[in-house]
């Protein structure tokens, strides 16, 4: 069974940093592009990032682009998204998804910036 | 506002035909594969279509969509209540080297 699992949401302040980690299972993690997308409360889906298989390939959303970082641990199965210089208007579910195009999904991880 | 545009909403009655529009341009629907995405209330996005117009193993066929030039349509017919979701368009894009999303559509089974 397929199973992709966000972890490292919470509440930081607006200049703060998170770190989010995506556990990836039940398929080869290696073999796929990696995205993460994100949906502020009641708003639409937002393409945040995403990563080429060997690491080697990055694209970033210009509302994120200089602040944000994806990278992945193919050995370890993991994806990440190094987030800095948070903003309120970074406050989102962020979820991890996998495929080009991205048909596996994880349940997401909640971002709060707040003060 | 988003690269892609959809209808805010959509309404049909069960077992009626619903389409749900998406324009974007010859960046992104003009140029690569549109897909479409479903998302229940409170859950994950799943993804619906691919490709234009081809269906994930487990995507029931009353489910169906089309591109033609720098727009894609997504038809359901034979309405259920369950179908009752936000629906998105996706593309790649290669101006801003993007995947971008349509807005997305609220679908209401009155």
């Amino acid at each position: 069974e397929v199973q992709l699992v966000e972890s490292g949401g919470g509440l930081v302040q607006p200049g703060g940093s998170l770190r989010l980690s995506c556990a990836a299972s039940g398929f080869t993690f290696s073999k796929n592009w990696m995205t993460w997308v994100r949906q502020a409360p009641g708003k639409g889906l937002e393409w945040v990032a995403n990563i080429r298989q060997d690491g080697n390939a990055k694209h970033y959303a210009d509302s994120v682009k200089g602040r944000f970082t994806i990278s992945r641990d193919n050995a370890k199965n993991s994806l990440y998204l190094q987030m800095n210089s948070l903003r309120v208007e970074d406050t989102a579910v962020y979820y991890c998804a996998g495929g080009d195009p991205s048909d596996m999904w994880g349940q997401g991880t909640m971002v709060t910036v707040s003060s | 506002q988003s690269v892609l545009t959809q209808p805010p909403s959509a309404s049909g009655t069960p077992g009626q035909r619903v389409t749900i529009s998406c324009s974007g341009s010859s960046s992104n629907i003009g140029s690569y594969n549109a897909n479409w995405y479903q998302q229940l209330p409170g859950t994950a996005p799943k993804l619906l279509i691919y490709s234009n117009y081809q269906r994930p193993s487990g995507v029931p066929d009353r489910f169906s969509a089309s591109k033609s030039g720098t727009s894609a349509s997504l038809a359901i017919s034979g309405l259920r209540s369950e179908d009752e979701a936000d629906y998105y368009c996706s593309a790649w894009d290669d101006s801003l080297s993007n995947w971008v999303f349509g807005g997305g559509t609220k679908l209401t089974v009155l």
